[in-house]
């Protein structure tokens, strides 16, 4: 199907464990981008990718690591988890030229007990 | 203080009243303004947005830009139950595919029947 995926849909991890979250795009955008969802916070963006191989910090990278050796693929990896690090977790990517372009995943609810 | 501040409500009102939602902002930069709707255990998806200052209208949602003063709004009529969600404001200064968005922490709304 087409459209942005994420998975898994929710994850609970212990403090201190690596766990990474997938996200996959069939329309071959060049833009990715990774946000997380606070309650009190809206939308924070941790990092984002202009191309393979290309990536950048966002407002709240530390404690994630992130990769894009396919166009198709975003992963987000938590090194260590961490209790503040409780969150939803979205994907989103955009289309190049308009505002209706950029379209979110449903999300990674992640828990760190 | 944050870049974009969002009341977070909640607000509940009755099925058939006027909701208005509303967003200030400190970035003069900001020139492309959004509201995003988003269900419950859901990404958010595009509701409308709207170029530098004015009015917008698609069907009973109606969204205002004023930069002079720093505040957007959006309006529903005739709120129905199917608009119970949280809406989101974001902000953006640019329109290509690298933008990042700006998020309020989003208005959870409730219609009741």
């Amino acid at each position: 199907d087409a459209g942005i995926t994420q998975s898994p849909r929710y994850k609970i991890t212990e403090t201190g464990r690596q766990v990474t979250l997938m996200c996959h795009q069939t329309w071959s955008h060049s833009y990715m981008f990774w946000y997380r969802q606070d309650l009190g916070h809206g939308l924070r963006l941790i990092y984002y990718s202009a191309a393979a191989d290309i990536t950048d910090k966002g407002e709240v990278p530390d404690g994630y690591v992130v990769s894009r050796s396919k166009t198709e693929n975003f992963p987000l990896t938590l090194e260590s988890a961490t209790r503040s690090q409780t969150s939803v977790y979205f994907c989103a990517s955009s289309e190049s030229t308009t505002i209706e372009g950029y379209t979110f995943g449903s999300g990674t609810r992640l828990t760190v007990v | 203080q944050k870049e974009v501040e969002q009341d977070p409500g909640p607000l509940s009102v009755p099925e058939g009243a006027i909701v208005s939602l509303n967003c200030t902002y400190s970035n003069s930069a900001f020139q492309y303004f959004m509201w995003y709707r988003q269900y419950s255990r859901k990404g958010p998806e595009l509701l409308m947005y709207t170029y530098s200052s004015g009015n917008k209208e698609d069907g009973r949602f109606t969204a205002q830009v004023d930069k002079s003063s720093k505040y957007i709004s959006l309006f529903i009529r005739d709120s129905q139950p199917s608009d119970s969600a949280t809406y989101l404001c974001a902000m953006t200064a640019t329109s290509g595919s690298a933008r990042q968005l700006t998020f309020g922490s989003g208005t959870q709304l409730t219609v009741l029947p």
